[in-house]
């Protein structure tokens, strides 16, 4: 069975610092792996996706992720955080067969002036 | 292109009540799932209709029960309400059945069960 593992629950940074959300994923198949946030009141927004081609995924708002196989980590990052970054993240793991999500509990990002 | 949109918004329903939930795909996605979302924690996977059969199911009991519409919209019914089906239901499409599609999430509709 898959599933993510997001260490911490809270993340906050100053305006302007590197952002870094923690995740590892546990599956027993080659995974996709994603990364979604949530801004208040709202859905999930897809930020990127790892589907096995380029282990450095580039995502919207300037996040990126690594796929690391040898870690099972698909931590995110942002070198530079802004005010609007501030929102819970989401990383998620696809459980083959009909694109079920398994996500993690979330990371609140606190950015501060 | 217009996104996926969920109704009601907000819904208070009683302990024991039944209640309908909404959702109108992206134009394009003949894919919905829908994703119950607690108070402090991630989405959870409820079940998924594809071509207006359901076709996975996560780990919830029958008194959640949905529909696809040829349109490909959806409902998600859940009857009996308890205390615990208080959260945020989220729909999302998405075009085909790819592992790597990505899904297309709705604001969601923040259920409250009294």
């Amino acid at each position: 069975a898959q599933s993510v593992t997001q260490l911490g629950s809270h993340v906050s940074v100053s305006e302007g610092a590197l952002v870094l959300l923690r995740c590892n994923y546990s599956s027993s198949v080659p995974p996709y792996l994603f990364w979604y946030v949530q801004y208040p009141n709202q859905g999930l927004q897809l930020l990127l996706k790892y589907t096995s081609a380029a282990t450095l995924v580039k995502g919207i708002n300037g996040f990126e992720a690594e796929f690391k196989k040898s870690e099972t980590s698909f931590h995110l990052t942002k070198p530079s955080a802004h005010m609007s970054d501030a929102a819970e993240y989401f990383c998620a793991v696809t459980a083959t067969g009909f694109q079920k999500l398994v996500f993690g509990t979330g990371t609140r990002l606190l950015v501060s002036p | 292109e217009t996104g996926v949109t969920q109704s009601p918004t907000h819904l208070i329903k009683t302990r024991g009540q039944q209640v309908t939930l909404r959702c109108s795909s992206q134009s394009g996605h003949n894919t919905v799932s829908w994703y119950q979302q607690a108070l402090g924690q991630g989405p959870q996977f409820i079940f998924q209709y594809y071509r207006e059969e359901e076709n996975g199911r996560g780990n919830f009991p029958p008194r959640f029960s949905g529909l696809q519409f040829p349109n490909y919209s959806s409902e998600l019914n859940v009857n009996a309400l308890e205390l615990d089906d208080s959260a945020l239901y989220l729909c999302a499409s998405s075009p085909g059945q790819a592992d790597n599609s990505p899904l297309h999430f709705g604001n969601g509709t923040r259920l409250t069960v009294t």
